[in-house]
């Protein structure tokens, strides 16, 4: 499995945008870089997913770097809602196998 | 997106007693499933892989023996922590393989007294 780092905690403020980085040198031609997110004593709740192109949804925007050894997960308009432990998780093929988790990040949303 | 509930959502139990957690994709077939363990203030970590059918396959260190894992249907996994001590006290996660992504149950707490 490919090994990701991520900061310990970021902060921002409500309605502002959040960029939150992950690096993964070491990532694999196949894999799919997914992102994860865990509230408080939930399980994770899938946020997007992405091989080489920039990805968006109504949740967030994926860009990945050129090199894909890493990327940026962007929330355009932080809410209390998405304070969270966001996790940077590289995939083998498009279709999602075993996770393997690393700390993540998490993210502290100040109104 | 695709829902998968557990069941129940916390327990508490007596050492020495076994615990049957329950895992449910709801709207969709999972051939595969996955079981974690989250221990406070840690990240998840995998414990098993559950495949309808056949036997699960379990992570280095995991005792098979011990966390009995069933895959019965399509749509339900079984979890059962047998004979539970306080070291097994943990908020356990399973999530079912989708074509593109996991989807995640919300979790089962469990304490053993």
């Amino acid at each position: 499995d490919a090994k990701t780092t991520q900061p310990n905690s970021m902060e921002s403020n409500e309605e502002e945008p959040v960029h939150l980085p992950c690096n993964h040198s070491t990532i694999s031609g196949t894999d799919y870089i997914h992102w994860y997110r865990q509230l408080p004593s939930q399980g994770p709740e899938y946020v997007i997913h992405g091989l080489t192109s920039n990805v968006n949804n109504r949740m967030a925007s994926l860009a990945i770097a050129e090199d894909r050894k890493s990327s940026t997960l962007i929330l355009h308009r932080a809410t209390l809602r998405d304070a969270a432990v966001y996790y940077c998780i590289p995939q083998d093929g498009v279709n999602a196998g075993k996770s393997t988790f690393g700390d993540g990040t998490t993210l502290t949303v100040k109104p | 997106g695709a829902v998968v509930s557990q069941h129940p959502s916390r327990v508490i139990c007596k050492s020495g007693t076994s615990v049957k957690i329950e895992c449910r994709s709801l709207d969709f077939q999972a051939t595969t499933m996955f079981w974690y363990r989250q221990f406070p203030k840690q990240s998840l970590m995998l414990m098993a892989t559950s495949n309808e059918g056949s036997k699960a396959t379990y992570e280095q260190g995991v005792e098979k023996d011990k966390f009995l894992i069933n895959h019965a249907s399509l749509t339900l996994s079984t979890l059962t922590v047998t004979s539970a001590h306080p070291e097994d006290s943990s908020f356990y996660i399973c999530s079912a393989e989708g074509t593109d992504t996991q989807y995640f149950g919300p979790g089962t707490r469990l304490t053993v007294l």
